[in-house]
């Protein structure tokens, strides 16, 4: 069966320091691997999406970026953190392919806070 | 562009009373939609999806949505509430390669 692991769980990091989120799904090969961002507890912002590797789609222009550096790997980044950064950050996965309906599977989220 | 609603914030319903947490959709072409559940501090777990057929889609937990292709909804339903089914609720359409969710819908189920 397949899992989804992202961490850490929960950081804090001051204003201007270098960011790090790491994600890694097992029992799969060439999924789709996505970055949501939830503030506040409510709704979720698609922040980057990845169809392979090295192909990383962009949804919303900020200071985070995104890597995919192996099949199942999938780094979130940041080299200077701002305050509104702060959120809860969920890690995702579903089978290839584009139009299908696939289901999105989620990994437990990590909590950054911005100091 | 592909987009769902959720009108309600919140819903409250006393256990064991049928509950229904409201989406509407706005898509061109087939929509595929999908219901998830998020509780506190977790990620969100896939509770059913609809993509062709039946209008009645059965879930994880018991739950059920109702695809109403005149009226663009896709309402979850459950016959009889639980107490452990207050959590954060989430309406979700295919735009693409992801999802695009609603804003959420936070269900209260009091024993």
């Amino acid at each position: 069966s397949q899992t989804i692991h992202q961490w850490p769980a929960t950081l804090v990091q001051p204003v201007g320091s270098p960011l790090s989120l790491e994600c890694t799904v097992e029992g799969t090969s060439n999924p789709n691997l996505y970055w949501y961002r939830q503030a506040a507890g409510r709704g979720l912002q698609l922040l980057f999406y990845s169809v392979g590797i090295g192909q990383i789609s962009s949804e919303v222009p900020q200071n985070l970026s995104a890597s995919r550096p192996q099949d199942r790997q999938f780094i979130l980044s940041s080299k200077k953190l701002l305050l509104s950064d702060s959120g809860f950050y969920l890690c995702a996965w579903s089978n290839p392919g584009r139009g299908a309906g696939n289901t999105i599977y989620f990994g437990e989220g990590s909590w950054l806070t911005v100091v | 562009a592909q987009s769902v609603a959720q009108p309600e914030d919140q819903v409250n319903v006393a256990e064991g009373n049928p509950l229904t947490v409201k989406c509407t959709y706005s898509v061109s072409g087939n929509p595929y939609l999908f219901w998830y559940v998020q509780y506190p501090n977790r990620g969100l777990q896939f509770l059913l999806k609809y993509i062709t057929g039946d209008n009645l889609v059965k879930g994880s937990y018991g739950f059920e949505a109702e695809f109403n292709k005149s009226q663009t909804s896709f309402h979850l339903k459950k016959p009889s509430a639980l107490v452990s089914d207050s959590a954060l609720y989430f309406c979700a359409v295919e735009a693409g390669t992801a999802l695009i969710f609603g804003k959420g819908t936070t269900l209260s189920v009091s024993s």
